[in-house]
């Protein structure tokens, strides 16, 4: 049973530029969380999802950030106009609701984006 | 925020336990204890995670308080790869919750450096 699966591993964007990253849940998972790492910081909660909705997104920058995930494919966190800000790493975690009173979230290893 | 407080720092001998506390003392009567780690530029790691009565399995031990005011993280035989930041977190696990949905809220977490 394969992990979670982020990409890319790496990507670097000059300002302005779009950045897309990718988070394909493990098997069988249908929830998803993004978190954001800045430099020597702790991990910030961004966003958490279901298939085809968003449950809190309240982490989440009011502007140029976006995230969906939907009945097919990957999550997909979107950022635009990307600033040297943005720069950091980006982990997404996945969980399934198998119907038990405990649930652990498995990440995976980031995408790290840099905006020259 | 997070709601837990644990040491900046520890230091641990390979090969003897190493004990990690955490202190949640507002914790609620339906919220979790869970821990998890972050090797150097990895995605956090599940180890464990626990109501009230201790809990053990191939990576840990959790020892919670009778008054579940705190609890200690238990890595029996610590290796220089155990070096990480450990995070202890209190969360309501989602079917409880109405509606659905909690997130993890990593605080900064104890540095644990394993050394020969």
């Amino acid at each position: 049973n394969a992990g979670v699966m982020q990409n890319p591993r790496h990507l670097v964007r000059r300002r302005g530029q779009e950045a897309r990253l990718r988070c394909s849940p493990m098997k069988g998972h249908s929830h998803v969380y993004w978190y954001r790492q800045l430099p020597e910081e702790g991990l910030k909660f961004m966003v958490y999802l279901q298939k085809e909705n968003i449950i809190d997104e309240s982490g989440m920058p009011k502007e140029r950030f976006s995230a969906e995930f939907p009945k097919e494919g990957p999550s997909i966190l979107r950022i635009q106009q990307v600033v040297r800000g943005d720069s950091a790493a980006y982990f997404c975690a996945s969980f399934r609701d198998r119907g038990s009173l405990t649930t652990e979230a498995f990440f995976g290893q980031g995408t790290r984006l840099t905006v020259v | 925020d997070a709601k837990t407080t644990q040491p900046p720092s520890m230091d641990c001998a390979e090969g003897r336990a190493a004990n990690l506390p955490c202190n949640h003392s507002t914790i609620s009567g339906n919220e979790y204890v869970y821990w998890y780690r972050q090797i150097h530029s990895q995605g956090p790691q599940y180890i464990i995670h626990g109501l009230k009565n201790n809990e053990t399995n191939e990576m840990a031990s959790l020892i919670i308080t009778e008054d579940r005011k705190s609890s200690t993280l238990i890595l029996p035989h610590a290796t220089l790869r155990d070096t990480a930041v450990y995070y202890c977190i209190e969360l309501i696990p989602s079917l409880i919750l109405t509606g659905g949905g909690n997130k993890l809220t990593f605080g900064t977490g104890t540095q644990l450096k394993v050394e020969l």
